[in-house]
């Protein structure tokens, strides 16, 4: 059974930098989320893919960032000039229309850390 | 006000013992109440939810939704070790964006 994975676990970065991660949704999910979520605080929305359209992005969402989907399967989270601000755990979750309520399954995340 | 409030804890209870967790909620649209439970270095996992008002049982857990008081809870039962972790209440309008609660950190004490 393949679940959500996420690549990498972990990042370290200098500030100014570029990171790049990808997430791997259950095969057969159509729906793809970003999350960031911080120490003490639960995911907070960042965009949404139904197949390879992006249908929301949150105002959290900053022109540095830009996410993608390019065939409908796996996707891509790119932030560019990093910030110390950044550091946080990047969560992807996927989920198929049609289910009610839109129950989501999360990847193991991945770790950012931005000196 | 934030839309979902929860507290961070930590909440520490000896193993057996019932467990109580909370949450409040500001918007009367929400319609889609989820618990999640988030182990340390994972990420969340979908424990149960409940549609409008009313429990729900699953075993040892017990969700139940007020929304006349617009407040939501999570009963643990016979508690166990292995249910140390993070609780993260959830909700949503139809068919939108799920918004979560900042967790409440359990323990639950051998």
């Amino acid at each position: 059974d393949t679940g959500v994975s996420q690549d990498p676990r972990h990042k370290i970065t200098k500030r100014g930098q570029n990171v790049t991660f990808r997430c791997d949704p259950i095969s057969e999910h159509n729906r793809l989320y970003w999350y960031r979520q911080t120490l003490g605080q639960g995911p907070e929305f960042l965009t949404y893919f139904q197949n390879e359209a992006q249908l929301e992005k949150s105002r959290l969402l900053s022109n540095r960032f830009s996410a993608e989907r390019p065939k409908g399967s796996f996707s891509t989270l790119e932030i560019q000039r990093t910030e110390q601000g950044d550091s946080a755990m990047y969560l992807c979750a996927s989920s198929k229309t049609g289910t009610t309520p839109d129950t989501q399954y999360f990847g193991p995340g991945t770790r950012l850390t931005v000196l | 006000q934030k839309e979902v409030e929860q507290d961070p804890g930590p909440l520490s209870v000896p193993e057996g013992a019932i467990v109580s967790l909370n949450c409040t909620y500001s918007n009367s649209a929400f319609q889609y109440f989820m618990w999640y439970r988030q182990y340390s270095r994972k990420g969340p996992e979908l424990l149960m939810y409940t549609y409008s008002s009313g429990n729900k049982e699953d075993g040892r857990f017990t969700a139940q939704v007020d929304k006349s008081s617009k407040y939501i809870s999570l009963f643990i039962r016979d508690s166990q070790p292995s249910d140390s972790a993070t609780y993260l209440c959830a909700m949503s309008k139809l068919d939108d964006k799920i918004i979560f609660g900042k967790g409440t950190r359990l323990h639950i004490l051998p």
